[in-house]
């Protein structure tokens, strides 16, 4: 079965960091931009990272540029966001999103509440 | 970066009917490999986003016929026929082919 799924997600105060991961089965990572999509409770979708097959390009949302970072390990099959100095703010749902290809992926989530 | 604007925000269909809904980019999206990266996403209620269309019109795979994508440029329209219950749902659009990323803010599809 070809999936997505993230884990890392956790209650933090602010200031504090978290790694995110997210490991693929059934396809092969390592061919693909892979992303990071997050969904602040009862808001809309928002693009938060992504980088390319061979992390060649990599990109951020203006609001996490110097706190977060993305990283990838083909040969694990997985995707990484740390997160840094974080803030109320980025409490939300992060996916991890493959979005190019003939098949899109979403994984379920994992929720990261940033709360004193 | 680019802005995304879809409308209308709330779309009260009736079942079998049709429904539209329109995403308008502030600049052209087409991609200097000649490809359009437009995408549109259904979020069905306590459920993850799925990707429905890629590239404006191509449907991924499972997703029904009645799921249609149309546009070039800075103007992109999803179509809906016969709509179904398990329509119910936001709907988002996003582009792809410049960095950052973005997406529309959303169109609820409810039942009438």
């Amino acid at each position: 079965e070809v999936q997505l799924v993230e884990s890392g997600g956790d209650l933090v105060q602010p200031g504090r960091s978290l790694r995110l991961s997210c490991t693929a089965s059934g396809f092969t990572l390592g061919d693909f931009a892979m992303h990071w999509v997050r969904q602040a409770p009862g808001k809309g979708l928002e693009w938060v990272s992504g980088i390319t097959w061979n992390s060649g390009t990599i990109g951020y949302v203006d609001s996490v540029k110097g706190r977060f970072t993305i990283s990838r390990d083909n040969a694990k099959n997985s995707l990484y966001l740390q997160m840094n100095s974080l803030r109320v703010e980025d409490t939300a749902l992060y996916y991890c999103v493959k979005i190019t290809g003939t098949t899109g992926i979403w994984g379920q989530g994992t929720l990261v509440t940033v709360s004193s | 970066d680019v802005v995304m604007t879809q409308s209308p925000l709330s779309l009260p269909v009736t079942l079998g009917q049709s429904a539209s809904i329109s995403c308008r980019s502030s600049q052209s999206l087409e991609h200097s490999d000649g490809n359009t990266y437009l995408n549109w996403f259904q979020q069905r209620p306590g459920q993850s986003p799925r990707r429905l269309i890629y590239k404006v019109s191509n449907r991924d795979s499972g997703v029904p016929d009645r799921f249609s994508g149309s546009g070039s440029g800075t103007d992109f329209t999803l179509k809906i026929s016969r709509v179904e219950a398990e329509d119910v749902g936001v709907y988002y659009c996003m582009q792809g082919t410049h960095w950052p990323l973005t997406f529309g803010g959303g169109t609820k599809v409810e039942i009438k």
